[in-house]
C-alpha cells in the first residue's frame, strides 16, 4: 500500500537552531516528491519538487534532499516566521493516471 | 501573481443538502484537483481532472461526489447529499507543472 510518513509530528526549535524534517515513503512508480508549507486556515504553499534520488533544492533557509526511500527538509538558522506545518507529498502512478499522497505533516514551532 | 480562487470561504449546510464548492483555477493550467482535509488530519486526494474528464479518483470520491468544469474557467465540486463526516476543508488545486492550491472552503455540515 502506498504510504507517506513524516517525522517528527511536531518540532520545537529556538531561533537559529538548525534541524531536519523527515519524509519516508513507500509508493509504486514515484513520479515526484513535493514539499509544501501550510499556515493555519490556509492552503498548502508549494516549496519544492524533487524527482530523482540525489537531487537537492534550496530556497532561503530551506534545503530539500531526496533518496530512494526518504526526503529531508533541512532548516538552517530558522526564524519565528518559519513556524508552520510542513507537508510532504508524493505523486505516484494510480489506476487511471497519477495520484498525490500527503503525509500528516510536521508542525514546526520556532521560538524567538 | 496568479492564484487559485475558491468560493465560498465557509459553507454551512444541513445534513442531506446538496452543496457546490467553486474554484477558479489559474488560467493557463490544464490539470485540476480537489482535496479535503478533516480538522487535524492529513490532506487527502479526492479527484483529478484533465481534458474535461476525471483522470483519477480516490476511494473517498464516491457517487455522492461529482466534478464539473461548466464554462472553461470554473471548476466545481458537488456533494449531492451531505453527511456529518463531509465536514472538512476542501482545497482546489491546479497545475501546469507545479501544483498551486487555493485557500480552501470550510464546509460545516450540521
Amino acid at each position: 500500500e502506498d504510504q507517506v510518513t513524516q517525522s517528527p509530528e511536531a518540532l520545537r526549535l529556538q531561533e537559529g537552531e538548525s534541524s531536519s524534517l523527515n519524509c519516508s515513503y513507500t509508493v509504486s512508480g514515484l513520479r515526484g516528491l513535493f514539499w509544501y508549507r501550510q499556515d493555519p486556515g490556509k492552503g498548502p504553499e508549494f516549496l519544492f519538487t524533487l524527482y530523482s534520488a540525489g537531487e537537492e533544492k534550496e530556497k532561503e533557509r530551506l534545503k530539500a534532499t531526496l533518496t530512494k526511500k526518504e526526503s529531508f527538509l533541512h532548516i538552517t538558522a530558522p526564524k519565528p516566521e518559519d513556524s508552520a506545518t510542513y507537508l510532504c507529498a508524493v505523486q505516484a502512478i494510480g489506476t487511471g493516471g497519477f495520484k498525490t499522497i500527503f503525509g500528516a505533516g510536521t508542525r514546526l514551532f520556532v521560538k524567538a | 501573481e496568479p492564484e487559485v480562487t475558491q468560493t465560498p470561504s465557509h459553507q454551512v449546510t444541513q445534513m442531506g443538502q446538496e452543496v457546490i464548492l467553486r474554484c477558479v483555477p489559474i488560467s493557463n493550467h490544464l490539470y485540476f484537483y480537489w482535496y479535503r482535509q478533516i480538522l487535524g488530519q492529513k490532506v487527502e486526494f479526492l479527484v483529478s481532472f484533465y481534458n474535461n474528464e476525471i483522470s483519477e479518483k480516490s476511494e473517498i470520491f464516491d457517487d455522492q461526489f461529482s466534478v464539473e468544469r461548466p464554462d472553461g474557467s470554473n471548476f466545481t465540486l458537488k456533494i449531492r447529499s451531505t453527511k456529518l463526516e463531509d465536514s472538512a476543508m476542501y482545497f482546489c488545486a491546479s497545475r501546469e507543472i507545479i501544483q498551486y492550491f487555493g485557500a480552501g472552503t470550510r464546509l460545516s455540515v450540521l
